[in-house]
C-alpha cells in the first residue's frame, strides 16, 4: 500500500526567505505525485503535479517541486515566500490500481513572519 | 468553468442522526471522490464514484455510503452519527481515467459538527 510522509508538522519562515517542504513517499509502482495547499476553512487547491518526464516541475504561485526517485522524495520549494503563502500544504500520491485514490501526507503548516 | 460545489457548507447534527452531503462536480467530470479530514487522522479517502458505480472504497464502516446520479452529482450519507464523525468532508472531481494519472479538483468542503 502507498504511504506519504511529511516530516515537518510546522515550519516558520520569514517573508522573503526561501521555503522547502519535504515529502517522502512509499509506493511500489510509478508514483503520481501532487502538492495541494489549503487555506484556513477552505478546500484543497492544486499547486503542481508530477506524472512523468522532467523531474523538476513548476506550479502555480511560484512553487516548484523536484522528484527524486532514488530518495523517494518530492520536495516543494519556493524561492521567496509571501505572507499569503501561510497555509497548510499536503503532499499526495495517486494510486495506479483501478479507480483514483489519493493518499495524503499529514500536512505541513507554514507560518510566515513579517 | 465553475468549480466543484458542495452543499451545505456547515452542518450541526446530534449523535444518532443521519446526514446527507451533496457534491456537484466540474462540468464534464465523471468521477467524484470523497475524503474525510480530521485533526487526528488527517485526510482519508472514503470512496470514489464513476458512472454511478462505486469504483474504489476506503477503510470506513458501512455507516458511510454514497451514490452518484446520471448527471455525475454525488451524495454522501452518514447514518447513526457518532461524535468522531465531526470533520471536514471534501469532495473532489476528475475526468475519470484510471491509473492514478488524474488530477482531482476539490470543493470547499462541508464542515460537520456532531454534538
Amino acid at each position: 500500500a502507498q504511504s506519504v510522509t511529511q516530516p515537518d508538522i510546522h515550519i516558520t519562515v520569514s517573508e522573503g526567505a526561501s521555503l522547502e517542504l519535504r515529502c517522502n513517499y512509499s509506493y511500489g509502482a510509478t508514483p503520481y505525485l501532487f502538492w495541494y495547499v489549503q487555506s484556513p476553512g477552505q478546500g484543497l487547491q492544486l499547486l503542481l503535479k508530477y506524472f512523468s518526464g522532467d523531474t523538476l516541475v513548476q506550479g502555480i504561485k511560484g512553487f516548484e517541486a523536484e522528484f527524486k526517485r532514488s530518495q523517494s522524495s518530492f520536495n516543494l520549494r519556493k524561492p521567496s515566500v509571501h505572507w499569503s503563502d501561510a497555509a497548510e500544504y499536503f503532499c499526495a500520491v495517486g494510486a495506479t490500481a483501478a479507480g483514483n485514490k489519493l493518499t495524503f501526507g499529514g500536512g505541513t503548516r507554514v507560518l510566515v513572519k513579517p | 468553468k465553475a468549480g466543484v460545489t458542495q452543499t451545505p457548507r456547515y452542518l450541526i447534527k446530534t449523535r444518532g442522526q443521519q446526514v446527507t452531503l451533496s457534491c456537484s462536480p466540474i462540468s464534464g467530470h465523471r468521477s467524484v471522490s470523497w475524503y474525510q479530514q480530521t485533526p487526528g487522522q488527517g485526510l482519508q479517502f472514503l470512496f470514489e464514484y464513476f458512472s454511478e458505480t462505486q469504483r474504489n472504497k476506503g477503510n470506513f464502516p458501512g455507516r458511510f455510503s454514497g451514490r452518484q446520479f446520471s448527471n455525475s452529482r454525488s451524495e454522501m450519507n452518514v447514518s447513526t452519527l457518532e461524535l468522531g464523525d465531526s470533520a471536514l468532508y471534501l469532495c473532489a472531481s476528475s475526468r475519470g481515467r484510471t491509473g492514478g494519472r488524474e488530477t482531482q479538483y476539490f470543493g470547499p468542503g462541508t464542515r460537520l459538527l456532531v454534538l
